[in-house]
């Protein structure tokens, strides 16, 4: 099945810098990468998703790259704010009514 | 988003009680119903996906006979916990995936459960 490593598991940035956190997948079939984010105490949001076919997707302060021959993704956050402090889950699937596999999360932490 | 609602939002019973969690898909109709679990700081657990009209599909280590799946009907889907134990308190979560756009999975608010 599909396995899913995500790194760092914490990382803090000043306000205003950029974070990074990466992820890799193990199953050259999975076509879709979502990343979640969350709260404390609260579901999952989707913030952005790319699919297999793309290379790279943006929204606002918000990038994903996918490397699909290395199979690994990652998620780009620019002029970090205090309210993206959160745990940040990727994700890798089939799709389809295929389940998701969940990386282990990383804390991040913005600080003024 | 899908909207996807949760109920109860919390839980508290005694060891040996069952509970029962109910996934409500609220504005359309969802064939497929995956359900997590999630303990403190931890990431999100696949425990099953739950598919109408047929038995649920468990993963991998989740006992089948003490976590029942019933997907009666397309719009709800229920998870009881049955002989629930301490081990058993987790956060619970419901998804469904978003029909048409291909592969978007949204979630419930989640249940906490806390079983004493």
């Amino acid at each position: 099945g599909e396995n899913v490593e995500q790194h760092p598991s914490t990382l803090s940035v000043q306000e205003g810098d950029s974070a990074v956190i990466k992820c890799t997948y193990s199953d050259s079939a999975s076509n879709y990468f979502p990343w979640y984010k969350q709260e404390l105490g609260k579901r999952p949001q989707l913030i952005i998703d790319i699919r297999s076919n793309v290379g790279e997707k943006k929204d606002q302060r918000i990038a994903v790259t996918l490397n699909k021959t290395a199979k690994h993704f990652s998620l780009h956050i620019t002029e970090t704010q205090p309210e993206d402090s959160a745990v940040y889950f990727c994700a890798a699937g089939r799709g389809g009514g295929n389940k998701l596999t969940f990386g282990t999360g990383t804390q991040l932490k913005v600080e003024l | 988003g899908a909207v996807v609602s949760q109920h109860p939002s919390w839980v508290i019973c005694k060891s040996g009680t069952s509970v029962k969690i109910e996934c409500r898909s609220l504005d359309f109709q969802a064939t497929t119903m995956f359900w997590y679990r999630q303990f403190p700081k931890q990431s999100l657990m696949l425990m099953a996906t739950s598919n109408e009209g047929s038995k649920a599909t468990y993963e991998q280590g989740v006992e089948k006979d003490k976590f029942l799946i019933n997907h009666a009907s397309l719009t709800l889907s229920t998870l009881t916990v049955t002989s629930a134990h301490p081990e058993d308190s987790s956060f619970y979560i419901c998804g469904k995936e978003l029909a048409g756009e291909g592969n978007e999975q949204f979630f419930g608010p989640g249940t906490r459960l806390t079983v004493l």
